[in-house]
């Protein structure tokens, strides 16, 4: 069955860095999104994406936040200065349309440590 | 702000017995509700869904019911297997509103005892 991956699993990155998260979306997906999960909270929605522009973002997703399709197979998520409040599991998922009645199918996600 | 709430955060059952996981919202424009089951390490996994025109899904050894007068619902799983055993998140989603974003519960987490 094809799977949403994510590279890589942990990422452990100094504060202030920059840090990449990169998705493969299921092939034939045509809306991409990132959500995020802080240790012992809810999953929280941060952005979603669709024919190469973004098409909601919510309040969390600030300007240091930005995504991109660099390719036809990947898409990525780019935190340029981390913070300590950074850290959480990042979940990429695709869905094949946008319509509200379509599952979104996840990634085992990106445990990301901001030290 | 809690929009959709699963207010048990713990869930034990024997095997073989009916597994009922609860969930609550609050938002009257969702039309679209999902659950998905999570194991450790893993990303969440999607088990069945239910749009707000029917009442009930059913899925092999899973269904859900809405109550929509009550903006409830609940996931039903029998017979329950030790393999069930994992954090079932409740989410939700608007078409009206043109958003795609989930709203997710913060998760039960189902023991089934063998």
């Amino acid at each position: 069955e094809p799977e949403v991956t994510q590279t890589p699993s942990h990422q452990v990155t100094q504060m202030g860095q920059e840090v990449i998260l990169r998705c493969v979306p299921i092939s034939n997906h045509l809306y991409f999104y990132w959500y995020r999960q802080i240790l012992g909270q809810k999953v929280e929605f941060l952005v979603s994406f669709y024919n190469n522009e973004i098409s909601e973002k919510s309040e969390i997703f600030d300007d240091q936040f930005s995504v991109e399709r660099p390719d036809g197979s990947n898409f990525t998520l780019k935190i340029r200065s981390t913070k300590l409040e950074d850290s959480a599991m990042y979940f990429c998922a695709s869905s094949e349309t946008g319509l509200s009645n379509q599952p979104q199918h996840f990634g085992d996600g990106t445990r990301l440590s901001i030290l | 702000d809690q929009q959709v709430k699963q207010n048990s955060p713990s869930l034990s059952v024997q095997e073989g017995r009916i597994s009922i996981l609860n969930c609550d919202y609050t938002n009257s424009m969702f039309d679209y509700f999902l659950w998905y089951k999570k194991y450790p390490a893993e990303g969440p996994t999607f088990l069945i869904s239910i749009s707000s025109i029917k009442d009930k899904n059913e899925d092999g050894r899973f269904t859900v019911f809405l109550n929509k007068s009550a903006k409830h619902l609940s996931l039903h799983i029998v017979p329950s297997q030790p393999g069930d055993s994992a954090v079932y998140f409740c989410a939700a989603s608007s078409s009206g509103a043109g958003s795609y974003q989930l709203t997710f519960g913060k998760g039960t987490k189902l023991s089934v005892i063998p």
